[in-house]
């Protein structure tokens, strides 16, 4: 089973500053099943990026996501003050079929 | 719009039972696999289950294996979890969530949320 480790655990910027968040996996995992995630207090989460890459509907292209193999990273070019919430990366594995996200990532205001 | 609407929740004594439901609106409910996910208060998220878009295949996170048992009616665009021998552990929010693949097997992630219901295991 793939493990999906994040870092840092807290990131703590400014609005406008730039966040880089860091997803590694224990294996090697395909960049179509990668995906990231945010998730505000007392909401569900809200699909960011999938395919490692590729932004989902209406989401701003102040996210961005990149890597390959066991190392991603989801970019936030410049914060604006509702970015400041949780980031979970998640993973597929098709045999069988198993879904497994990251500890999680907050990005609180310094 | 898509919309996931959760029920059922509540409180449970440890060993009991409870049927969560998710109905859904503004897609082809028939024709998209669906999800269950949770989260323990304060934690991370954890998949649960998934089952295709007919029904005809059903998969389970191993902590809920042969305890829980998800389901669909498709003329009732409505997704179902029986969860039986509930535990402490169990305690969370329960999301149903969509798969984006339609009439495949899945694409790998959640591209739609429900908000949630809350299930309290607990003496």
């Amino acid at each position: 089973e793939i493990v999906l480790t994040q870092s840092p655990g807290t990131l703590s910027l400014s609005p406008g500053e730039r966040a880089t968040l860091s997803c590694r996996a224990s294996q090697s995992v395909s960049s179509s099943y990668l995906a990231w995630y945010q998730q505000k207090p007392g909401q569900a989460p809200r699909l960011l990026i999938y395919g490692a890459s590729s932004r989902a509907t209406g989401i701003p292209d102040r996210f961005s996501g990149s890597g390959s193999g066991t190392d991603f990273t989801l970019t936030i070019s410049r914060l604006e003050p509702e970015d400041f919430a949780v980031y979970y990366c998640q993973q597929y594995g098709s045999s069988p079929p198993l879904f497994t996200f990251g500890p999680g990532t907050k990005v609180d205001i310094k | 719009q898509v919309q996931l609407v959760e029920s059922g929740g509540g409180v449970v004594q440890p060993g009991g039972s409870l049927r969560l439901s998710c109905a859904a609106s503004g897609f082809t409910f028939s024709s998209y696999g669906m999800h269950w996910v949770r989260q323990a208060p304060g934690k991370g998220l954890e998949w649960v289950a998934f089952i295709r878009y007919d029904g005809s295949n059903k998969y389970y996170a191993d902590s809920v294996k042969g305890r829980f048992t998800i389901s669909r009616d498709n003329s009732k665009n409505t997704l179902y979890l029986q969860m039986n021998s509930l535990r402490a552990e169990d305690t969370a929010v329960y999301y149903c969530a969509k798969d984006p693949a339609r009439i495949r097997y899945s694409m790998g992630y959640f591209d739609y949320w429900g908000q949630g219901t809350l299930v309290t295991v607990s003496s």
